[in-house]
């Protein structure tokens, strides 16, 4: 069964630092997806930054961005110049369409910005 | 769009009564799905459909919990009878996956209803 797992349930950064959230997962597939999503104490659940396996590249959002190890299985979302605004909970996410169209969620990291 | 439409946002009812959650997805999309979130467990997926057709149910908790997506634009998830253990914020996701090898779009979720058991 397709499992991801975020080793860091809770972390705090000052104001404007860097802080990398990890993520590994598993799986036998080779086309299959892989999503970060925040969500802040309004409940809201938001699609932060979202990588397709078949390309290399890392994406980017803004003041996100991911690094991707598929040999590894490890798909780690860095947070530059963080703000207030992104103490959040972040879920990793995983989705194997080959195989069936459901998203699989990591237990998630709670991230705090400290001013 | 107005997004994905839960209902209600919050609810509290008494350990043995019946549970109605409502969602509406967003129109267009052919894919909704339900989850459970608790502290313990994390997010949860309960239950996906497809067309209206479910697809998957292998993680309703038990027969207390039914789902139904009558059509497009409406779906409800039920607990009958409630317990305790069933308190957790329940959420409603829904999408279209376009086909090929870039075919995973956006899930986009609703605000959630949070379900207290007492």
């Amino acid at each position: 069964a397709q499992t991801v797992t975020q080793s860091q349930p809770e972390m705090s950064v000052q104001e404007a630092e860097t802080v990398t959230l990890s993520c590994t997962y598993d799986t036998s597939e080779s086309n299959y997806y892989l999503f970060w999503y925040k969500q802040p104490p309004s409940r809201q659940m938001i699609l932060v930054i979202r990588q397709e396996a078949y390309k290399q590249q890392n994406a980017t959002e803004n003041r996100f961005s991911v690094n991707f190890q598929k040999a590894a299985k490890s798909f780690s979302l860095k947070i530059s110049d963080s703000q207030l605004g992104d103490t959040a909970m972040y879920f990793c996410a995983f989705l194997e369409r080959n195989r069936d169209d459901k998203i699989i969620f990591g237990k998630g990291t709670r991230l705090h910005i400290l001013p | 769009d107005a997004g994905v439409i839960q209902s209600p946002r919050h609810e509290v009812t008494e350990m043995g009564q019946e549970v109605t959650l409502r969602c509406k997805p967003i129109s267009g999309h052919d894919y909704l799905f339900w989850y459970r979130q608790t502290m313990m467990r994390g997010l949860e997926l309960l239950i996906y459909f497809n067309n209206n057709v479910p697809i998957d149910d292998s993680g309703m908790p038990e027969d207390r919990f039914s789902a139904k997506m009558p059509n497009a634009s409406f779906s409800t998830l039920k607990i009958q009878p409630s317990e305790p253990r069933d308190s957790a914020v329940y959420f409603c996701a829904s999408t279209s996956w376009a086909g090929g090898p870039s075919g995973a779009n956006v899930l986009t979720f609703g605000a959630g209803s949070r379900l207290t058991v007492l």
